[in-house]
């Protein structure tokens, strides 16, 4: 089944205290990104990748850092939490160029919450 | 730069009403994608629709359809009879296909609730 999956889907946590979301997609997809979802604020992008080895930022990148050192994989890290990175985050996959280039996949959320 | 706007915040109406969601859109790419989510209490993103620049005709999909205009960038998405599991945030989104603009803009959400 083509998925995209997310880990953990649930995290509390404390100020400072380094976190990684992973996701991880088994489509064959150049391109991954990342986004975060506040009330009032729709999905912002923070991160994308275009293919391995190769990010960049979003509209909201401070505080978050990723890595594409394989295709299927496209983890976040934050390595100092704060409480305003309390958000709903999806990650995101999709083709690069061609007839399909449009298709969007989601992972199905990863709800974190920072004291 | 992409820009997705949903102007209506909240919505509530009666069972069986009909209503429609608003979305207009700016972008410069000659060729783009315009979606419609909806995001129900669970939390996840579930696509309803993808339309792309070339294809203005309207969509009907049982009681949901969708009206694109491009003249005035608008994107307008209306549920006929709507029902209690209509309720949830419906987002507009725009993916362009000039390099950098691959991304989703989304719009700010209208959280639709039905009342029984």
């Amino acid at each position: 089944e083509a998925q995209v999956t997310q880990n953990p889907r649930y995290l509390i946590t404390v100020t400072g205290k380094k976190l990684t979301v992973t996701c991880s997609q088994n489509m064959n997809h150049e391109y991954m990104s990342w986004y975060r979802q506040d009330p009032g604020l729709g999905l912002r992008q923070i991160y994308y990748s275009m293919n391995v080895e190769v990010t960049d930022k979003g509209d909201v990148p401070e505080g978050y850092k990723v890595s594409r050192k394989e295709k299927r994989n496209f983890p976040l890290i934050l390595e100092s939490p704060s409480p305003n990175q309390t958000s709903l985050y999806f990650c995101a996959s999709s083709p690069r160029g061609g007839f399909n280039s449009y298709e969007q996949y989601f992972g199905p959320g990863t709800r974190l919450t920072v004291t | 730069a992409q820009k997705v706007t949903q102007a209506q915040t909240e919505i509530s109406v009666v069972e069986k009403e009909d209503v429609t969601l608003d979305c207009v859109y700016e972008t410069r790419d000659t060729t783009y994608y315009l979606f419609w989510y909806k995001q129900p209490p669970s939390g996840e993103l579930v696509f309803l629709i993808r339309r792309n620049s070339f294809d203005e005709q309207n969509e009907i999909s049982g009681r949901y359809s969708w009206n694109f205009q491009k003249s005035t960038s608008s994107f307008n998405f209306t549920i006929t009879a709507s029902q209690v599991v209509d309720s949830a945030v419906y987002f507009c989104a725009l993916r362009g296909t000039n390099f950098g603009n691959e991304k989703l803009t989304f719009g700010t959400g209208t959280r639709l609730t039905i009342i029984p």
